[in-house]
């Protein structure tokens, strides 16, 4: 069965530093990866996604994350990070082929991401 | 949020109380989606739809019911049979066949009383 693991409940991270949110994953076949974030009492936005192509993916707000297929990562990034970056962010992958042709995203557990000034 | 209404943001209910929560897009998206989030759980499938008049069930559709009358709107009624209602409740859309992509709606978050 396709899965995603987000191995950290929260990552703490002074502004300025670079952060990083990880990400694992387990598929049949090539994956479709996606990360989204999310405000308190908001629904998600998504940030970006990898499907095929450069294994360096830029998204909004300034994050990237780098698809890594013989470590099965997909892990989140960001060079500086702001306070206003604080929020849940969620990893997600596309779950195969159901009945009627539909792919569901299957989500991790989430990670709260701390910047503190 | 891009195009997707949820109402109301915030839902009181009492126990034995069947109440609707409303899912409206103007994205014209083909699927429509129901999710509950609990705390530390991440999102969990409960309803989705694909075209007007046909839905399936996700992972935890015991206690929901849904319809889908119309491409727009996506309602979702938590019965009295949900033992345990009280959370946070998403509902997304997206195109297909691709889905490469669900918008989600802000949410309401349901409390029983």
């Amino acid at each position: 069965a396709q899965s995603v693991a987000q191995p950290e409940d929260q990552v703490n991270v002074a502004e300025g530093n670079p952060l990083t949110v990880k990400c694992t994953y387990s598929v049949s076949g090539n994956p479709y990866l996606f990360w989204y974030v999310q405000y308190p009492n908001r629904g998600l936005q998504f940030l970006l996604k990898y499907i095929t192509g450069d294994n360096l993916v830029k998204g909004s707000y300034g994050f990237e994350a780098e698809f890594n297929k013989s470590q099965t990562s997909f892990h989140l990034k960001k060079p500086s990070a702001l306070v206003s970056d604080s929020a849940l962010y969620f990893c997600a992958v596309r779950d195969l082929l159901l009945s009627g042709g539909y792919n569901k995203l299957i989500f991790g557990a989430g990670t709260r991401l701390a910047v503190h000034p | 949020d891009g195009g997707i209404t949820q109402s109301p943001k915030y839902l009181f209910r009492k126990e034995g109380q069947n109440v609707t929560l409303s899912c409206e897009q103007n994205l014209n998206h083909d699927a429509m989606y129901w999710y509950r989030q609990d705390p530390g759980q991440g999102l969990r499938l409960i309803y989705y739809s694909q075209i007007v008049n046909d839905f399936q069930k996700g992972d935890i559709a015991e206690g929901y019911s849904v319809s889908r009358e119309k491409k727009e709107s996506f309602p979702l009624t938590v019965t009295s049979a949900q033992k345990n209602p009280t959370a946070f409740y998403l509902c997304a859309s997206s195109w297909l066949p691709d889905n490469n992509e669900q918008f989600f709606g802000p949410g309401t978050r349901l409390t029983v009383l």
